[in-house]
């Protein structure tokens, strides 16, 4: 268990519809990233998070947008959704140190099913 | 930018036989070297970093890595693998003075050990 819970595990939907995944970063962790698996084109980084402010952007769509709460909860909303958008999602976290070490500690996932 | 090259998608092995998961990378700049493990409906868990210093890294559950620079390479190797070892393998990169969660995966090589 890496202490971050990812809620919901699975999820389906319709095209068009929008959803929200939420994550729980590890006690003590105030950075929170999401990436994204899929099949053709396996992980990649959306969004970073750090103590509630946007710090990294990577391959995000416009439909997509993410936000960190006071709790350091982050949500990430996914909308107008299409069949390409199905995937797993995850939310990983990491600890408050300045050095740069890697380390992320990855909830396990949510499955994203658009039909 | 940087691009991560994991050369064989997936490796079958026999139990106890030694294993070698390729991976290559491409970078302008200096990177920092991982490998994460995924186990079957779990998120990803690091395996090991190389960061500086000796460039053969020990993990855990017996794994080990060497970075060659020359050869833009950063194999994982196992001389004896156990059934319990079946799992995807990620090499990532993350470049020096970026963001800690800013990680580019390679697509991922699914190693199946056998009895």
């Amino acid at each position: 268990d890496s202490g971050v819970t990812q809620t919901p595990k699975h999820l389906i939907t319709a095209t068009g519809q929008r959803v929200t995944l939420r994550c729980s970063p590890r006690s003590g962790d105030l950075s929170v990233y999401w990436y994204q698996q899929s099949l053709d084109q396996g992980l990649q980084f959306l969004i970073q998070y750090y103590n509630g402010e946007e710090r990294a952007k990577g391959n995000i769509l416009e439909r997509f947008s993410a936000q960190q709460f006071p709790d350091l909860h982050s949500e990430l909303n996914l909308s107008s959704l299409e069949l390409g958008d199905s995937a797993l999602y995850f939310c990983a976290s990491s600890p408050p140190t300045g050095v740069n070490t890697g380390e992320l500690f990855f909830g396990e996932g949510s499955r994203l099913t658009v039909l | 930018a940087q691009s991560v090259t994991q050369l064989d998608s997936q490796v079958p092995v026999f139990e106890e036989a030694p294993v070698e998961l390729r991976c290559n990378y491409s970078s302008s700049v200096s990177v920092y070297l991982f490998w994460y493990v995924q186990y079957p409906n779990q998120g990803l868990q690091l395996l090991l970093k190389y960061l500086s210093g000796s460039t053969l890294v020990k993990g855990i559950n017996g794994f080990e890595a060497e970075f060659n620079k020359s050869q833009t390479s950063f194999h994982l190797r196992k001389p004896s693998v156990h059934i319990s070892d079946t799992a995807e393998y990620f090499c990532a990169v993350s470049p020096y003075g970026g963001s800690q969660g800013n990680l580019i995966f390679g697509k991922g090589t699914k190693l199946s050990v056998k009895p």
